[in-house]
């Protein structure tokens, strides 16, 4: 059970989009709809922005949308407004009633 | 609305062993298609995902923690525990509970900081 691959920093302007990946393998994202998004600020529990690849939860914008291609997850926020800033975490089912995580992405709005 | 909170002691000695607690407020521990998980998360690091309990009293566990972790619930007071044996430095963390179905939690307790020290 390896930890899902996620690019450590991204960035981006007040307005435009951003896309975060997080690749596993054919074990974790590749077999399986399960896969998650959160959000974390400094000093706060993460907070889940998406579920099941890409499903929001009631109260997440629809700036959030999340997708999948083969054994590689994504989360997309669009129109990037300055409290997107956080740190953001994917995890997929891996089978065998277990779940691992990626290692974050830092997201700074420009 | 459905709230955890985490409980425990803040210091523990190598070798000894942790006991954190969840008490979950605004619903029943005894919810159907509902797992009560535990996370970790190392000063400045990602999370790690413990293990869960699920409704119907089925315990899985991190490969690599299975050896050291126990997880329990206690439906009379709607608590579920984590027991982690063998504590070293590397276990130092902020453990958070957590609720959730297939492959998702939510909500999480706000976090409780352990540190393994001497």
């Amino acid at each position: 059970q390896s930890a899902l691959t996620q690019p450590p920093s991204a960035s981006g302007s007040p307005g435009q989009s951003v896309t975060i990946s997080c690749t596993g393998s054919s074990s974790d994202i590749g077999s399986y709809n399960y896969v998650s998004w959160y959000q974390q600020h400094p000093g706060k529990a993460p907070k889940l922005m998406i579920y099941e690849v890409n499903k929001r939860p009631s109260g997440v914008p629809d700036r959030f949308s999340g997708s999948k291609s083969g054994n590689t997850a994504s989360l997309t926020v669009s129109g990037l407004q300055t409290e997107d800033e956080a740190d953001y975490y994917c995890s997929s089912y891996a089978g065998s009633n277990s779940l691992v995580f990626g290692g974050g992405t830092k997201l700074t709005v420009l | 609305q459905v709230q955890l909170q985490e409980s425990g002691p803040g210091l523990v000695k190598p070798s000894q062993t942790l006991s954190l607690t969840c008490t979950l407020s605004g619903a029943s521990i005894s919810l159907s298609d509902y797992y009560w998980t535990w996370i970790r998360q190392p000063p400045g690091k990602g999370l790690e995902w413990i293990g869960y309990i699920s409704y119907s009293g089925n315990s899985y566990y991190n490969p690599s923690l299975k050896s050291r972790v126990a997880i329990s619930v206690d439906t009379s007071k709607n608590q579920f525990s984590l027991k982690m044996s063998s504590l070293t430095a590397a276990d130092t963390a902020v453990y958070y509970c957590a609720g959730g179905g297939d492959g998702w939690f939510d909500p999480w307790g706000q976090g409780a900081l352990v540190t393994v020290s001497s």
